[in-house]
């Protein structure tokens, strides 16, 4: 089945305390991004990658970095986590850049 | 700064009937247009894309795209039940960045 995996789901941590969301995709895609999603603004991109060890800032990128060591993989990583940065994150694959995204499942991150 | 707008809503439609959604977009160089359905507590969905001016339909969905007037609508006929979610709309520049409009909450009364 093809599918966008992200883990943890749910993950409750405090501030300062490194972290980091992983994301796996098997459909090939070369291009992956990472979202959050706040109450009333919408989906908005962190980072995106077209392909392996090739990476870009989106429109939020601070306090987030990503790597990208396999085509399949795309970690996001909050090195100093704080509570601005309690949202739900969304990974997403795409077989191109301009073609549909698929989404992960989501996680629902809380720093305290 | 590249933007989607879409009203938030919440739309009430009557089962039946015919939901119209809209987006409208400042980048007049978007290239491709998207429509997510997003259940509560659960990851966007495609529904529909269009590329080029004019309608594109799929079953029950259609997409309008008009690139003069920088708008793009989602219609959904015999709305039901099962179609109340948020509705997401999102752009493509051209580049690598997909935009997504704060999305429009549906909800079709039984």
């Amino acid at each position: 089945e093809a599918q966008v995996t992200q883990n943890p789901r749910y993950l409750i941590t405090v501030t300062g305390k490194k972290l980091t969301v992983t994301c796996s995709q098997n459909m090939n895609h070369e291009y992956m991004s990472w979202y959050r999603q706040d109450p009333g603004l919408g989906l908005r991109q962190i980072y995106y990658s077209m392909n392996v060890e090739v990476t870009d800032k989106g429109d939020v990128p601070e306090g987030y970095k990503v790597s990208r060591k396999e085509k399949r993989n795309f970690p996001l990583i909050l090195e100093s986590p704080s509570p601005n940065q309690t949202s739900l994150y969304f990974c997403a694959s795409s077989l191109e850049r301009q073609s549909e995204a698929f989404f992960g499942q989501g996680t629902r991150l809380t720093v305290v | 700064q590249k933007e989607v707008e879409q009203n938030s809503g919440p739309l009430s439609v009557p089962e039946g009937a015919i939901a119209s959604l809209n987006c409208t977009y400042s980048d007049r160089g978007s290239q491709s247009f998207f429509w997510y359905r997003q259940y509560s507590g659960k990851s966007p969905e495609l529904i529909m894309f269009i590329y080029s001016n004019g309608d594109k339909e799929d079953g029950r969905f259609t997409a309008q795209l008009n690139k003069a007037s920088q708008y793009v609508s989602l219609l959904i006929r015999d709305s039901q039940p099962s179609d109340s979610a948020t509705y997401l709309c999102a752009v493509n520049t051209g580049g690598f960045k997909t935009i997504f409009g704060a999305g429009t909450r549906l909800f079709v009364k039984a």
